[in-house]
């Protein structure tokens, strides 16, 4: 499975937009981008997923270049319940068992 | 519906001791996967079931550590003769299929003295 590279920490101002990148430069044609979270002290929760097309759901917008080199996450409004840490992940999804690699991640610091 | 479930929530053992960790997956969920969290490592990885398939144990760290899963459902991750470096969260995720969103636990944290 392809590598990620995300910034290691990130603020927001509580109601804004949150915009997490990730770079996934040598993803290959089978590969997913998933998005994870993790709360403090709970267990890592699904936010979205996608291949090609921009994909929306009531989490959050999950926006891949048209090279697929890179995406983006979007927090439409951020809530102080948003920070969390956040996992881009690369993964062939069935054709690979669907095991999940974590990075280090994104630390989200939403800021009243 | 009821999430997956993991007990105990909380183990602590001496070292060289044997302990089991259990995982309830969501029901109907037919892969089940064993990650664990420590400070050094992150996110790691362990053992991956589907169904009647052979699981994936690619990411067991010794042969200290196994895993079954019966009848398609409760799993159960065992340490044999623990080490302090095996202190960690143990988490357990399940999925309806392999690809699609996994649910998490919140984890067993296990402390070996």
């Amino acid at each position: 499975d392809a590598k990620t590279t995300q910034p290691p920490s990130m603020d927001c101002a509580e109601g804004r937009a949150a915009n997490l990148p990730c770079n996934h430069s040598t993803i290959s044609g089978n590969e997913y981008v998933y998005w994870y979270r993790q709360i403090h002290s709970q267990g890592p929760q699904y936010i979205i997923h996608g291949l090609k097309n921009n994909e929306t759901n009531e989490m959050a917008s999950l926006i891949i270049t048209e090279d697929r080199k890179s995406s983006t996450l979007i927090l439409p409004h951020a809530t102080l319940r948003d920070t969390a840490v956040y996992y881009c992940i690369v993964s062939r999804g069935s054709s690979n068992t669907g095991k999940l690699i974590f990075g280090q991640g994104t630390t989200l610091q939403v800021k009243p | 519906g009821a999430g997956v479930s993991q007990s105990p929530s909380n183990k602590v053992t001496e070292k060289g001791k044997d302990v089991e960790l259990r995982c309830d997956p969501i029901s109907g969920h037919t892969a089940l996967y064993w990650y664990r969290q420590s400070l050094g490592q992150g996110l790691e990885f362990l053992i991956y079931f589907q169904g009647n398939s052979a699981p994936d144990k690619s990411g067991l760290p010794s042969d200290r550590f196994s895993a079954e899963r019966t009848g398609g459902s409760v799993s159960t991750l065992t340490i044999q003769r623990t080490q302090q470096e095996d202190s960690a969260v143990y988490l357990c995720a399940s999925s309806s299929d392999p690809g699609t969103s996994q649910f998490f636990g919140p984890g067993t944290r296990l402390t070996v003295l």
